[in-house]
């Protein structure tokens, strides 16, 4: 099972800064890697796919790079809306797996 | 507008069995693969079980492989996650996911998700 280790686990910062988040697989992923948003209460939504192709309607501010081991999401300048927990996930290997997540909170 | 509605959570003692269904509507159901992701209360996201766009390929988590059953029903629009011999740590949301497909292709991550629905799992 591909492993995939998220930090930092908890990122704050305040609105208009940028945010990095990194997501680390145990393994090479290629470029199957996603990552996600989610809200209290509500179901994750899809922001990146396959490492750097943004998902319908969201916005460019949202970008992902990387390919092998390591991939980082970059939130350029952040909206209130951005505070929220992120998670990534492979699709390289069966099965498959999620990251731990990293909380982006208002400083 | 792509719609997954999730039902049949609930509370259920442990050893018992529950019945999940999803009710998918604003697209081709039978042309995509479709995905059970559960979240423990406070915890990550965890991939439980997929079906092909044909019941013949299914997958499921270690966690729960010999215990669920997933299965379709195409005609009706209809996903559904058989659970059995139910635990304590299957307590969770059980959310049902789209597959993202296009051109005949279906990939591995989910672009749109149900609200979910609450199953916990105690005596």
């Amino acid at each position: 099972e591909i492993v995939l280790t998220q930090s930092p686990a908890t990122l704050s910062l305040s609105p208009g800064e940028r945010a990095t988040l990194s997501c680390r697989a145990s393994q090479s992923v290629s470029s199957y890697l996603a990552w996600y948003k989610q809200k209290p209460g509500q179901a994750p939504r899809l922001l990146i796919y396959d490492a750097s192709n943004r998902a319908t309607g969201v916005p460019a501010r949202f970008s992902g790079s990387g390919s092998g081991t390591d991939f980082t999401l970059t939130i350029s300048s952040l909206e209130p809306e951005d505070f929220a927990v992120y998670y990534c996930q492979q699709r390289s290997n069966w099965p498959l797996t999620f990251g731990g997540g990293t909380k982006v909170e208002i400083k | 507008e792509v719609q997954l509605v999730e039902s049949g959570g609930g509370l259920v003692h442990p050893g018992g069995s529950l019945r999940l269904s999803c009710a998918a509507s604003g697209f081709t159901f039978s042309t995509h693969t479709m995905y059970w992701v559960r979240q423990a209360p406070g915890r990550g996201l965890e991939y439980v079980s997929a079906i092909g766009t044909n019941e013949g390929s299914t997958y499921y988590a270690n966690s729960v492989k010999g215990r669920f059953t997933i299965s379709r029903d195409n005609s009706k629009n209809t996903l559904s996650l058989e659970m059995g011999s139910l635990r304590p740590e299957d307590t969770a949301v059980y959310y049902c996911a789209r597959g993202d497909c296009s051109s005949s292709t279906c990939y591995a991550h989910f672009d749109y998700w149900g609200q979910g629905t609450l199953v916990t799992v105690s005596s």
